[in-house]
């Protein structure tokens, strides 16, 4: 089992409407979370952080962390063809005495005009 | 632009040749990372330093290799590298050790290996 999982897409929706991600990770001494934005050829840049349980909001992005079921979504409102990329799921938790941090796969996200 | 800085951002060399990546960072964090990302490939970690000592070294070929004089400065050194090595090389930096260990990347260095 893939220490963090994402769906890679492509994850295709209309502008306007709701993109919905997902990652799933593996270690429950995982304790903070990450999403990142990656557009093709460029570097990733961070979208949101959540560490503790529930939902953390800014703009038109929501990060969502239910730590019982190990799982943690990025919720895209209004979606733009500009929010078209890859998105990256990462974890960071601390095990044998140093922090590890780990990035899921991506899920390759397309809205369309 | 987040505090770091890569050069070159893109470099050419021949398997033969010996060059070096740089990376910098002004955020004052304590651990400098560097990853490999090849083309419809995932972030490869390759080394970690944490104040300033090398703490994951994740079965790199030996043909990388890494240096970190100091908490703000990581070099990347290359020699006889392969096709198959041709990617983009992250770099990034966090303050470790507080929880809130967000990882800020630099814009990258395109490597392509003739």
């Amino acid at each position: 089992q893939k220490e963090v999982e994402q769906n890679s897409g492509p994850l295709s929706v209309p502008e306007g409407a709701i993109a919905s991600l997902n990652c799933t990770y593996s270690d429950r001494g995982s304790q903070s979370f990450f999403w990142y934005r990656q557009y093709s050829g460029k570097s990733p840049e961070l979208i949101m952080s959540i560490y503790s349980n529930g939902d953390k909001e800014d703009g038109r992005f929501t990060a969502q962390l239910n730590k019982a079921s190990q799982y943690v979504s990025l919720l895209i409102r209004d979606s733009q063809p500009s929010d078209s990329a890859t998105y990256l799921c990462a974890v960071n938790l601390f095990t044998s005495g140093t922090y590890k941090y780990i990035f899921g796969t991506g899920t390759r996200l397309k809205v369309l005009a | 632009e987040t505090g770091v800085t890569q050069t070159p951002r893109h470099l050419v060399m021949g398997m033969t040749n010996k060059k070096s990546l740089k990376c910098e960072q002004h955020l004052g964090h304590n651990a400098m990372y560097w990853y490999k990302q090849s083309a419809k490939k995932p972030l490869e970690l390759m080394f970690v330093y944490s104040l300033e000592e090398r703490v994951e070294n994740n079965s790199v070929p030996s043909r990388f290799s890494p240096e970190c004089p100091n908490s703000s400065h990581l070099f990347l050194h290359l020699h006889t590298l392969q096709p198959e090595d041709s990617a983009l090389y992250l770099c990034a930096s966090s303050q470790v050790g507080q929880g809130a260990d967000t990882q800020y990347f630099g814009p990258g260095t395109r490597l392509t290996v003739l």
